[in-house]
């Protein structure tokens, strides 16, 4: 079974530049989430999908972050403009569902690592 | 506001010894919870998970213990090798699986050392 994955691994911007990171979960799981790591820390939770539509954003900055999973399958994540603090790794992560409700462990990418000049 | 936690905690074995990473969590409702083990350069790996309505679980050379009265989990490898020298996070789902399904919160993270 191929694993989540994303692209790019890396990327390097200016500040004030954009970006985006691409997710393709684990073929059938519904629910799909996007985490931030910055160095040291555990990952924090962006934003979560199940199917197509948006189940939590509350951690989302979104006068500059967005991020969609239009088809309810691969996933964008945005950036625009970028500052110094986003730097970071964007990891991308899928769970399986259950009766609407997403199950188990997650299975998480190797991530995007962003550094932002 | 969180720290800019650059010096995880780290915990220092011998090849061969048992380790024992542990975790505090603050959240009542939380029912299930899971470790993860991130290598550098790579994405949080699943180790082992346990819900609430239990105090022990065991996998392949690990365990892991939950103590719901003092809100404190642990993780224990048994026998560490090299290979298991990474950092160690645990995650908790404190909205419970009723209630929005897996929504993990991940701890700070401890880094474990494996010396020959």
């Amino acid at each position: 079974e191929a694993g989540v994955a994303q692209s790019p691994r890396y990327k390097i911007i200016e500040k004030r530049q954009s970006v985006a990171f691409w997710c393709n979960p684990i073929s059938g799981h519904a629910t799909l989430y996007w985490y931030q790591q910055i160095l040291g820390q555990g990952p924090k939770l962006l934003i979560q999908f199940q199917n197509n539509g948006v189940v939590d954003d509350s951690q989302l900055p979104k006068d500059r972050f967005s991020a969609e999973r239009l088809k309810g399958v691969d996933s964008t994540l945005k950036i625009q403009p970028a500052k110094l603090e986003d730097s970071a790794v964007y990891l991308c992560a899928s769970s399986r569902t259950s009766g609407g409700i997403s199950i188990g462990e997650l299975f998480f990418g190797e991530g995007s690592r962003l550094t932002v000049l | 506001g969180e720290s800019v936690g650059l010096h995880l905690p780290t915990l220092s074995v011998q090849e061969g010894d048992n380790s024992i990473i542990n975790c505090a969590y603050s959240n009542s409702a939380s029912d299930y919870f899971i470790w993860y083990k991130q290598e550098s350069g790579k994405g949080p790996q699943f180790i082992i998970d346990i819900r609430s309505n239990m105090d022990k679980r065991q996998g392949q050379r690990v365990t892991v213990l939950l103590n719901k009265t003092v809100k404190h989990l642990s993780l224990q490898i048994a026998a560490t090798q090299p290979g298991d020298s990474a950092v160690y996070f645990c995650a908790e789902n404190g909205e419970g699986l009723t209630g929005g399904g897996n929504k993990l919160t991940f701890g700070t993270g401890t880094q474990l050392k494996v010396e020959l």
